[in-house]
């Protein structure tokens, strides 16, 4: 079992829709990222929450400590939304990254 | 300067061969870690440097190697090469005690 869960793993949309990915993990976080990988590789990060709630465009992202689970949400989706977006999080005292095996999007027109 | 840069973007190597993959650094980031993401996977650490030191190691066997550099720049070392060693490597960086990693694109590396 992946110390972080991500679902779904693939998530197609209708251009306009709403979208929600969710990520659950096991045990005591100090940070939760959001990350956007395109078709070639690169990872930009989107998010970074420690608590609470961040917005940033069309894009929000929240997390529960207390249920270890966070959601992304994209509103009015557009297809260069179209990527995998990527859950990792940072354990208490550690500098390390644990990444969710991604969950993959595709938005048609 | 901004981002993180990696070199190359591609590479194929041959089957025993050693590679060094660089990282360029955002300036003042004291801390890097590289990471190897395999196809329709998602990336495992192999290790952290900080200040030229390595500062935590993920479950790779030692031919992977690093080095940190003064001037914010890195290398991740592979030698042997095995065909399961085809991925993509990525490095992040990030000053310690200010949470938040700047990712670089990637080197994209092909075993044959």
């Amino acid at each position: 079992k992946n110390e972080v869960e991500q679902s779904p793993q693939n998530l197609t949309a209708q251009e306009g829709e709403f979208i929600t990915i969710n990520c659950s993990y096991s045990v005591g976080i100090s940070a939760l990222h959001w990350l956007q990988q395109h078709p070639g590789g690169g990872i930009v990060s989107l998010f970074m929450l420690s608590s609470g709630k961040k917005k940033h465009g069309r894009l929000i992202a929240t997390i529960n400590i207390q249920e270890k689970h966070s959601s992304l949400h994209i509103t009015a989706s557009h297809p260069r939304d179209s990527a995998v977006y990527i859950c990792a999080v940072r354990y208490h005292n550690t500098d390390k990254l644990i990444f969710g095996t991604g969950t993959r999007l595709q938005v048609f027109p | 300067e901004t981002g993180v840069t990696q070199s190359p973007t591609h590479l194929i190597k041959t089957r025993g061969q050693q590679v060094t993959l660089r990282c360029s650094s955002q300036s003042g980031h004291n801390t890097v870690s590289w990471y190897q993401q395999a196809l329709g996977q998602g990336p495992q650490f192999i290790f952290q440097y900080y200040r030229e030191e390595e500062n935590g190691r993920g479950n790779f066997p030692p031919r992977f190697s690093g080095l940190q550099f003064p001037n914010y720049s890195s290398e991740l070392n592979v030698n042997a090469l095995e065909l399961d060693d085809s991925a993509l490597y990525l490095c992040a960086s990030e000053y310690r005690g200010i949470y938040g990693y700047t990712f670089g694109s990637g080197t994209r590396l092909t075993v044959v």
